[in-house]
């Protein structure tokens, strides 16, 4: 079955500063990859995806991401970091076999940033 | 505006009192889904819809039942619920063309 892993629970980074946020996600075939921000009562908003092509994606808000086979991994990443990325992101694997599509998320980021 | 919507957005009831949250989607997607939110375990697969009238079971589906009578309506019914299933739910849709999935502003529910 598979599954996504984010290892870091909570990020704190000053404003201006670059960002990176780690996802791994376990898939048997070509995995369909997602990143969404969850603002603080606010709904899944999606900032990126991957299908196939060009590993590197560029999405919303200057946000993009990195799909590396070998490693299993499609880090978020964005250079200069605004107080209104403070969110929480989550990333997540589509089952795309079957009738299902299920996401399967990762457990999320939550990402604070000082002044 | 292309848009999921889902009421109510918060809710508090008790212990066994029937409810149902409504989710709706004018995109004419084939695809809806449901998901719960819990702290510290993400987001599970509660029901979803493949099209009018054909539902099945995710990954979290005891206390819940669906129904998808209109492709645009897609509610969520708790027929007795109980304290373990205060959570946040989030609805979501997708045409069958594209594998993205958009999702309603979530619904809080309490229950005591």
């Amino acid at each position: 079955a598979q599954s996504v892993t984010q290892p870091d629970i909570h990020i704190t980074v000053s404003e201006g500063a670059s960002l990176e946020l780690r996802c791994n996600y376990s898939y048997g075939a070509t995995p369909y990859l997602f990143w969404y921000v969850q603002s603080p009562g606010q709904g899944l908003q999606l900032l990126l995806k991957y299908f196939s092509g060009d590993t590197l994606v560029q999405g919303i808000k200057g946000f993009e991401a990195e799909f590396k086979r070998s490693q299993s991994s499609f880090n978020l990443r964005k250079p200069s970091v605004h107080w209104s990325d403070a969110a929480e992101y989550f990333c997540a694997v589509l089952n795309s076999g079957g009738s299902n599509y299920k996401l399967t998320f990762g457990k999320g980021t939550l990402l604070t940033v000082n002044p | 505006e292309a848009q999921v919507t889902q009421n109510p957005r918060y809710l508090i009831t008790v212990t066994g009192k029937k409810l149902t949250v409504t989710c709706s989607q004018n995109m004419n997607h084939e695809y809806m889904s449901w998901y719960r939110q819990d702290p510290g375990l993400g987001l599970r697969q509660i029901y979803y819809s493949m099209n009018v009238e054909v539902t099945d079971k995710g990954d979290v589906p005891e206390g819940y039942k669906v129904s998808r009578k209109e492709k645009r309506n897609f509610p969520l019914i708790l027929e007795s619920p109980s304290p373990n299933q205060t959570s946040l739910y989030f609805c979501a849709s997708s045409p069958w063309t594209g594998y993205e999935q958009y999702f309603g502003p979530g619904t809080r529910l309490t229950v005591t």
